[in-house]
């Protein structure tokens, strides 16, 4: 079955240090694999998205994430968090399939403390 | 661009009554994407059109879900006899055919609130 995991229910960090939300993926074929964020009472938005090349990818707002093929995993990371960063995560995949539907993990909620 | 939207944003219905979304895709997107989310859960899809033409149904889509797409632009989504587990917040996306346009852009939702 292709899903998607993402092991932290909660991610606190400090104000200004690293953070990293992590994602693992189990799908046949090449993943196509994604990162949203959800604020409170809004939908959710694209943050970046990995199709093929190079394994790190950067996306909106200073977040990037690194493709790990052997390990199946795709974790978004961000040198130095802002309390604004504080939000609700989704990883996602795309299965193999021509409609281009995606399966989300579960989320993340990121904490930012000043 | 004006994005996804979404109408109502809230939805207070009695169990067994019937309820239809709406929702408006971004102008040139002609592939349109209905999820569910329930608390705590990641968006769960539903169901895809390519223009007008629905090509995938999730098994989640009762027979007491339908979902239209009539000239390719906005998309309706029915719930018919509704019930207690119904609800959710119901995202709408959309994505462009465009080379290289694998991602989706969501809009606000629906929360749907049958009591």
């Amino acid at each position: 079955a292709q899903s998607v995991a993402q092991p932290e229910d909660q991610v606190n960090v400090a104000e200004g240090n690293p953070l990293t939300v992590k994602c693992t993926y189990s799908v046949s074929g090449n993943p196509y694999l994604f990162w949203y964020v959800q604020y409170p009472n809004r939908g959710l938005q694209f943050l970046l998205k990995y199709i093929t090349g190079d394994n790190l990818v950067k996306g909106s707002y200073g977040f990037e994430a690194e493709f790990n093929k052997s390990q199946t995993s795709f974790h978004l990371k961000k040198p130095s968090a802002l309390v604004s960063d504080s939000a609700l995560y989704f990883c996602a995949v795309r299965p193999s399939s021509n409609t281009g539907k995606l399966i989300f993990g579960q989320g993340t909620t990121l904490q930012v403390k000043p | 661009d004006t994005g996804v939207s979404q109408n109502p944003r809230h939805k207070i219905t009695k169990r067994g009554q019937n309820v239809t979304f709406r929702c408006d895709p971004i102008s040139e997107h002609n592939r349109l994407y209905w999820y569910r989310q329930t608390l705590g859960q990641g968006p769960e899809f539903l169901t895809y059109f390519q223009n007008e033409a629905q090509l995938e149904k999730s098994r989640l889509l009762s027979d007491r879900f339908s979902a239209e797409r009539p000239k390719g632009s906005f998309s309706t989504l029915e719930i018919q006899r509704t019930e207690q587990g119904d609800s959710a917040m119901y995202l709408c996306a959309s994505r462009s055919a465009g080379a290289g346009a694998y991602e989706q852009y969501f809009g606000p939702g629906t929360r749907l609130t049958v009591t």
